[in-house]
């Protein structure tokens, strides 16, 4: 099977603007978790979705959101983009209890 | 919420010592407890995974254990080698497999391998 994917994989924007990452699942998984993870904070859940519903919401603020769609496919989008978003932001997808990761992408924002 | 913490941030041992990376966490109704491995500039992958009616579990060089009791779980490494060498996270959630599953993970711990 083929793994987790991610695009795009590197991602520059500039404060305010808007970002939208896009995550493909581990075909047949039905849920997509979002992590961020930084130096500092190490690797934090944003939220979980499981057929195109959000079932859980980690502690980041409204900017971040997210969608499912009926294939699994999942996207997270960031308005209003600040400078402590930068981070690589991976997407999981998982089987029961494995949870299995893909290559994140890194945003840099400026 | 749940709240991990992982000691020690950096380890620094000898090619074929052993290495041991420790948890607590603080939810008692965690029941599921992975490790991953990073290496550097990769995705984080699963290298071995415990549950909560489990105390350990062993894979080759690789043992984790588990004390519910203490709210504690341990990674160990053995025979360690240069390929080991990454950073390593220890994670839990309850609701293992269902609507309440919720990875909290560890800050991490870096491992280096001397040869």
């Amino acid at each position: 099977k083929a793994g987790v994917t991610q695009t795009p994989r590197y991602l520059i924007k500039t404060r305010g603007q808007q970002v939208t990452l896009s995550c493909s699942p581990i075909s047949g998984h039905r849920s997509v978790s979002w992590y961020q993870q930084t130096p500092g904070q190490g690797l934090q859940f944003l939220f979980e979705y499981f057929s195109e519903t959000q079932r859980n919401k980690g502690n980041f603020p409204g900017r971040f959101s997210g969608r499912q769609f009926s294939n699994s496919r999942s996207e997270m989008n960031v308005s209003t983009l600040e400078l402590g978003d930068s981070a690589l932001y991976l997407c999981a997808s998982r089987s029961i209890d494995t949870q299995y990761f893909g290559p994140g992408t890194r945003l840099t924002v400026l | 919420g749940e709240n991990v913490e992982q000691h020690p941030s950096t380890l620094s041992v000898q090619e074929g010592d052993s290495a041991v990376i420790k948890c607590t966490y603080s939810d008692s109704a965690s029941n599921y407890f992975p490790w991953y491995k990073q290496e550097l500039g990769k995705r984080p992958q699963l290298i071995i995974d415990i549950r909560s009616n489990v105390g350990e579990k062993k894979d080759q060089r690789i043992a984790v254990t588990l004390n519910k009791t203490a709210k504690h779980f341990s990674l160990h490494i053995t025979e360690t080698q240069p390929e080991d060498s990454a950073v390593y996270f220890c994670a839990a959630s309850r609701g293992s497999g269902g609507s309440n599953y919720k990875l909290t993970f560890g800050k991490g711990t870096l491992l280096t391998v001397n040869p």
